[in-house]
C-alpha cells in the first residue's frame, strides 16, 4: 500500500536559518504530493502541492520538488521565521483514489 | 467564502457510549472526508462522502459510520466507544467527483477532540 515517511522531529532552528524536512514515499502509481501545515489549535492547511514528476510546488517561501527517481518530496525554506513554527505533514494521493495518506508529521520550532 | 466548521470542539465520553460529530463543508465543495488523528500521529482516512453516499473507506470498523446531507454537511457517528478512539477527528471538504478526481485537495476544519474514559 501507499506510505509516507518523514524525518522525525522536533526540529529546532534559529530565525533566518535554512530549513529542510525530508519526505519519501511509496506508491503503486503516480501520486500527487502535498505538504500540509498545522498551527497550534488549528486544522491542517495545504501549504503546497505537485502533481507530476519534476514539478516544483511553492508557497510562502517554502518549496518542494517532486523527485520520482528518488521517490522524495523534501520541503525547504531559505530563511525561517518564528511564525513558521508548526507541524508539517507530507502527504500523497493517487488519482482515482479517495484517500490522502499522511506522514506522521514533523514539528518545527523556530527560536528568535 | 466560509471555511470548514466542526462541532463540538471538545467532548468527553465513557467507554461504550456513542458520539456524533458534525461538519459544515466549505462553500462550493461537494465532497467531505473524515480523518482520525491520534496524538503525535498523522491523520488516518476514515471515509469520504460524495453526493450523500460513502465513496471510499479506510481501515476502520463498521461502528464508524457517517452521513452527508443535501447541503453537503456531514456527520460522523461512532458507536460502542473504545479507549483507543480518543483522538482529534478532522473533517475535510473538497470539490471532486465520484472517481476521486479533484477530491484530494483538502480544506480542513479545526477538528473535534474526543476523549474516551
Amino acid at each position: 500500500g501507499n506510505s509516507v515517511t518523514q524525518m522525525e522531529g522536533p526540529v529546532t532552528l534559529s530565525e533566518e536559518a535554512f530549513l529542510t524536512i525530508n519526505c519519501t514515499y511509496t506508491a503503486t502509481g503516480y501520486p500527487s504530493l502535498f505538504w500540509y501545515v498545522q498551527y497550534p489549535g488549528e486544522g491542517l492547511q495545504l501549504l503546497l502541492k505537485a502533481t507530476k514528476a519534476d514539478d516544483k510546488g511553492s508557497n510562502k517561501g517554502f518549496e518542494a520538488t517532486y523527485r520520482k527517481e528518488t521517490t522524495s518530496f523534501h520541503l525547504e525554506k531559505g530563511s525561517v521565521q518564528v511564525s513558521d513554527s508548526a507541524v508539517y505533514f507530507c502527504a500523497l494521493s493517487e488519482r482515482g483514489y479517495q484517500k490522502v495518506t499522511f506522514g506522521t508529521g514533523t514539528k518545527l520550532q523556530v527560536i528568535p | 467564502e466560509t471555511g470548514v466548521t466542526q462541532s463540538p470542539t471538545h467532548l468527553i465520553k465513557t467507554r461504550g457510549q456513542q458520539v456524533t460529530l458534525r461538519c459544515s463543508s466549505q462553500s462550493g465543495h461537494n465532497t467531505v472526508s473524515w480523518y482520525q488523528q491520534a496524538l503525535g500521529q498523522g491523520p488516518q482516512f476514515i471515509f469520504q462522502y460524495y453526493r450523500e453516499e460513502e465513496n471510499g473507506r479506510g481501515n476502520f470498523p463498521p461502528r464508524f459510520s457517517g452521513l452527508q446531507f443535501p447541503n453537503y454537511s456531514s456527520e460522523l457517528n461512532v458507536n460502542a466507544l473504545e479507549l483507543d478512539d480518543s483522538a482529534l477527528y478532522l473533517c475535510a471538504s473538497s470539490r471532486g467527483d465520484n472517481r476521486g478526481a479533484g477530491a484530494n485537495v483538502l480544506t480542513f476544519g479545526a477538528g473535534s477532540r474526543l476523549t474516551v474514559l
